[in-house]
């Protein structure tokens, strides 16, 4: 049963718009979700987080969104640029048992010029 | 600060056979996790470990074991080798326990082919 899902297994954005990344959950104890973004050959890198007690954290361009009611949470990238073209991933954990981190497939980010 | 390393990045196995994977921490990180990325499956999580004690365990059978030493490096081991564990093995480091507090950082991983 995956209890963190990516829907979307690519998308494909203009340089200069907005990137949008879904990622939904099914189990209601995770309380703390990140973003990380993969290239190849190389391993994923931390790019944005939130807390369950907050619905919206932002970072320069980036900006995770959570709806804790239908379990959704989003990465916008305002704007998109080429070098953002990457697998984008969803994670969450429960902040007070570790760092265990349950990941979702990944969506493959792909910005045009 | 040099980051997270992890060796041998490339290796060949045959089934039956064993394998060991190391991970050297980013320095003053004393947490090391595991994860398993297969096409199929996607990253999952194999095991942590904090100050030389197993924090969390995913599901995994027990032919995947782990360790971390008192310096921190951490060793995992695959015994009895399947097709099915190649993958990519990944290992991230923290400095603490607390999600909300410490960024995992991640290292570039080992490629494991099992044939």
């Amino acid at each position: 049963d995956q209890q963190v899902k990516q829907n979307s297994p690519s998308l494909s954005v203009q340089e200069g718009r907005i990137s949008i990344l879904n990622c939904d959950y099914t189990n209601s104890m995770f309380d703390y979700f990140l973003w990380y973004k993969k290239y190849p050959a190389e391993g994923p890198t931390f790019l944005i987080s939130i807390s369950s007690i907050k619905d919206k954290n932002e970072d320069g361009r980036f900006t995770v969104f959570l709806n804790k009611s239908a379990k959704h949470l989003s990465l916008h990238i305002v704007p998109s640029q080429p070098g953002d073209s990457a697998v984008y991933f969803c994670a969450a954990g429960l902040n007070n048992a570790g760092n265990m981190l349950t990941f979702g497939g990944g969506t493959r980010l792909m910005v045009k010029p | 600060k040099a980051g997270v390393t992890q060796t041998p990045r490339y290796l060949i196995k045959t089934r039956g056979q064993q394998v060991t994977l190391s991970c050297s921490p980013i320095s003053g990180h004393r947490s090391v996790s595991w994860y398993q990325q297969t096409p199929g499956q996607g990253l999952q999580f194999l095991f942590e470990y904090f100050s030389e004690t197993q924090r969390n365990k995913g599901n995994f059978p027990g032919r995947f074991s782990g360790r971390q030493f008192s310096n921190s490096r951490s060793e995992m081991n695959v015994s009895t080798l399947e097709l099915g564990d190649s993958a990519l093995y990944l290992c991230a480091s923290s400095s603490g326990q607390f999600l909300a507090k410490n960024i995992q950082y991640f290292g570039a991983g080992t490629r494991l082919s099992v044939l």
